[in-house]
């Protein structure tokens, strides 16, 4: 299996332009996560999905991000209009549904850097 | 709500040497913990999880990892490191059966010195 698979791994945009993130989960996988990273704040989660229906958002920062899951192979994050405190790593993950244990076995893509300039 | 507290930002070692990264957690229930890897410019890797059974766990890479429950800690350990091993390090904490509450620590920078 080739994991979990983000394009691009790097993005650079000017302020106020429309950037967005994709992710390829692993396939049998039914959860998938989006989650950013920064020095000031670490990872954090933003939003995740099961079974491509939205599930939690809470984590979503502002109203200018979306994200979308139109089926089980792909999933997109979208930041309109982009802002500098955008800047950051995002990573996508993706998991099955847990075992007897209530583990669910997270793998993280390698990340998208963006920079909002 | 759990939360996870890695108590050294940074932590330089010489190469062969032993070293120890700490990691402790707060929760008034049952935890899963993890230690993650990031390698510059990679994602996060899963090096070792405790569930259940065992306190000593044991991971990719030489490393180790062993749960403390009277004192709430998830140290990792590794009796000698390599150049290799430089990068950040991550705990991380669930509840089980919890999809949302994946919580990291801040993270721990390990530089291995030659």
């Amino acid at each position: 299996d080739a994991g979990v698979i983000q394009s691009p791994r790097h993005e650079v945009t000017e302020m106020g332009q429309e950037v967005t993130l994709r992710c390829k989960p692993i396939s049998g996988h039914d959860y998938l996560f989006w989650y950013r990273q920064t020095m000031m704040r670490g990872l954090e989660l933003l939003i995740y999905f099961n079974n491509n229906v939205p599930i939690d958002d809470s984590g979503m920062p502002e109203d200018r991000f979306s994200a979308k899951m139109p089926n089980a192979s792909f999933s997109t994050l979208k930041i309109q209009p982009s802002e500098p405190r955008d800047s950051a790593v995002y990573f996508c993950a993706s998991s099955s549904s847990p075992s007897g244990t209530g583990y669910y076995g997270y793998t993280f893509g390698s990340g998208t850097r963006l920079t909002v300039v | 709500a759990q939360s996870v507290t890695q108590l050294d930002s940074q932590v330089p070692v010489f190469e062969e040497a032993p070293v120890e990264l700490r990691c402790n957690y707060s929760s008034s229930v049952s935890v899963y913990l993890f230690w993650y890897v990031q390698y510059p410019n990679q994602g996060l890797q899963l090096l070792l999880k405790y569930l259940s059974g065992s306190t000593l766990v044991k991971g990719i890479n030489g490393f180790e990892a062993e749960f403390n429950k009277s004192q709430t800690s998830f140290h990792l350990r590794k009796p000698s490191v390599h150049i290799s091993d430089t990068a950040e390090y991550f705990c991380a904490v669930t509840y089980p059966g919890s999809a949302r509450q994946l919580t990291f620590g801040s993270g721990t920078q390990l530089t291995v010195l030659p």
